[in-house]
């Protein structure tokens, strides 16, 4: 089945330093979502890219989807104790007619050491 | 208001028993959702309903039976409870493929 692969699993970094993670698909997706999961709550929906190349920003926390749409990135910019919790990316792949699947990866773990 | 909502909580019950989960939208959404989250933080599609009708059904043991009286609810039901379904349960209804998770239920199977 379709899968979106996500790495890393976990990172841990000083309050103030950068973060990023990644997606990749081995086949072309339609559009990409990103959730953030706190610790003992739900996924949030951060964003959603759709067109090939897509840079999107929400303050410190950049978006980038690949040019051939099979990888996307999320980068946070000097990261502080509130942006803990878990990444998830979400791909989503147009079959035709309706299809309401999005499939998850399996989520970084960001810790922030104050 | 909660946008979606879920009962209970928590839930602790013994291997066996069968028990019900209860999801609830107030966002007019057409497309509900239920997802199995273990420990490891893995997001599980399990069903999805769009406008009470099924159309996504992952492979699941048919002891689970999620069932929609109308657009709004979505409720899932097991049966025999066992060790491996402990985990969280969260309930989803999405429009324009945006998910809105509702707070999970967290089931423990002693």
């Amino acid at each position: 089945g379709q899968q979106v692969m996500q790495i890393p699993q976990y990172q841990h970094v000083q309050e103030g330093e950068d973060f990023t993670t990644y997606c990749n698909s081995s086949t072309t997706l339609s559009n990409i979502q990103w959730y953030k999961q706190r610790p003992g709550g739900h996924p949030v929906f951060l964003i959603q890219l759709v067109k090939s190349g897509e840079v999107k920003k929400q303050k410190r926390l950049t978006f980038q989807f690949g040019e051939a749409k099979k990888n996307s990135s999320l980068h946070i910019t000097a990261t502080q104790t509130t942006d803990v919790g878990t990444y998830f990316c979400a791909g989503f792949w147009d079959s035709g007619g309706s299809n309401y699947k999005l499939t998850f990866g399996k989520g970084t773990l960001l810790t922030v050491n104050p | 208001d909660t946008a979606v909502s879920q009962t209970p909580k928590y839930l602790v019950t013994q291997m066996g028993n069968d028990k019900s989960i209860k999801c609830e939208q107030n966002l007019g959404h057409d497309t509900m959702y239920w997802y199995k989250q273990d420990s490891k933080k893995f997001l599980k599609i399990m069903f999805s309903y769009n406008n009470k009708e099924l159309i996504i059904n992952e492979t699941v043991p048919n002891r689970f039976s999620p069932k929609s009286p109308d657009k709004a609810h979505l409720n899932l039901h097991i049966n025999s409870l066992e060790l491996g379904d402990s985990a969280v349960y969260f309930c989803a209804s999405s429009q324009a493929k945006t998910q809105y998770f509702g707070p999970g239920t967290r089931l423990l199977v002693l």
